[in-house]
C-alpha cells in the first residue's frame, strides 16, 4: 500500500487565493521530505527540501515567500502556494526518503494537480 | 554539476520486443542510481536501483547495470508487455550541502502495443 499520501489529489482555485497541500508519511518518520513540481512531459523539478524542526531549503529560482513549506511533525509536511496565479498550475509531488532501508529508498506521494483559474 | 540525461521518447514497441532506455549521468562523488516508473494516473514508484559501480539492479524483468566507466545506467527488458506502458525516470542520489538530493532525468514515455 501507499506509504506517502498527499491531500488533496486535485484542487481548482481562483487566482489570488492560497492553496495548502499536505504530504504525510504513513508508516515511517521522515525528518526530510522533498517537494517537486512536474510540468507536462517534463521531469520532476526539485523545489525545496522540507526539514523537520528547521527552515526549508529552497532550490535556486524558487520563491520561498510564494511556496511556503512547513514540516510540522516527523510525518507531515505542507506546501502552501500563496496568491496563486495561472502560471502556478502544475502537478506537485512530495517524497519522503526512508533511509533506514538499504541504500535509502525514496517514496513518492501520488501528486496534487493544481489548476488556477 | 550533477545531471541526468535520458533518451527522448516516446518509445513505441510491439509486445514481446526488446527494450532499452538509455540514461547517462554526471555527478561529483559516487551517486546511487535509480529507475522510477510512473503508470498513468499514479505516482512514481521505485523500479530498481544500484548503489555502486558494477551493481545490477533488477525487478519485474527490468535490469540496469551501474557503469562507472561510461557513466551510464541503461534500462533493459527482454520482452515488454502492454502493462509496461508508462513513463520511466532515471535518477541519481547524491549527498550535497549536508543532505541527500535526488536529480531526475526528463522521463521517457514507453508505449507497448498489443
Amino acid at each position: 500500500g501507499a506509504v506517502v499520501s498527499q491531500h488533496p489529489s486535485r484542487v481548482i482555485c481562483k487566482s489570488g487565493t492560497s492553496v495548502k497541500i499536505e504530504c504525510r508519511s504513513l508508516d515511517f518518520q521522515a525528518t526530510t521530505m522533498f517537494w517537486y513540481r512536474q510540468f507536462p512531459k517534463q521531469s520532476l523539478m526539485l523545489m525545496a527540501t522540507s526539514n523537520e524542526g528547521s527552515k526549508a531549503t529552497y532550490e535556486q529560482g524558487v520563491e520561498k515567500d510564494k511556496f511556503l513549506i512547513n514540516h510540522a511533525s516527523l510525518t507531515l509536511s505542507t506546501l502552501t502556494v500563496t496568491s496563486a496565479h495561472p502560471e502556478d498550475s502544475s502537478f506537485y509531488i512530495c517524497s519522503a526518503p526512508r533511509e533506514s532501508l538499504a541504500g535509502g529508498v525514496q517514496f513518492f506521494g501520488p501528486g496534487t494537480r493544481l489548476t488556477v483559474l | 554539476g550533477n545531471s541526468v540525461t535520458q533518451m527522448e521518447g516516446p518509445v513505441t514497441l510491439s509486445e514481446e520486443a526488446f527494450l532499452t532506455i538509455n540514461c547517462t549521468y554526471t555527478a561529483t562523488g559516487y551517486p546511487s542510481l535509480f529507475w522510477y516508473v510512473q503508470y498513468p494516473g499514479e505516482g512514481l514508484q521505485l523500479l530498481l536501483k544500484a548503489t555502486k559501480a558494477d551493481d545490477k539492479g533488477s525487478n519485474k524483468g527490468f535490469e540496469a547495470t551501474y557503469r562507472k566507466e561510461t557513466t551510464s545506467f541503461h534500462l533493459e527488458k527482454g520482452s515488454v508487455q502492454v502493462s509496461d506502458s508508462a513513463v520511466y525516470f532515471c535518477a541519481l542520489k547524491i549527498f550535497t550541502s549536508g543532505t541527500y538530493k535526488y536529480i531526475f532525468g526528463t522521463g521517457t514515455r514507453l508505449k507497448v502495443l498489443a
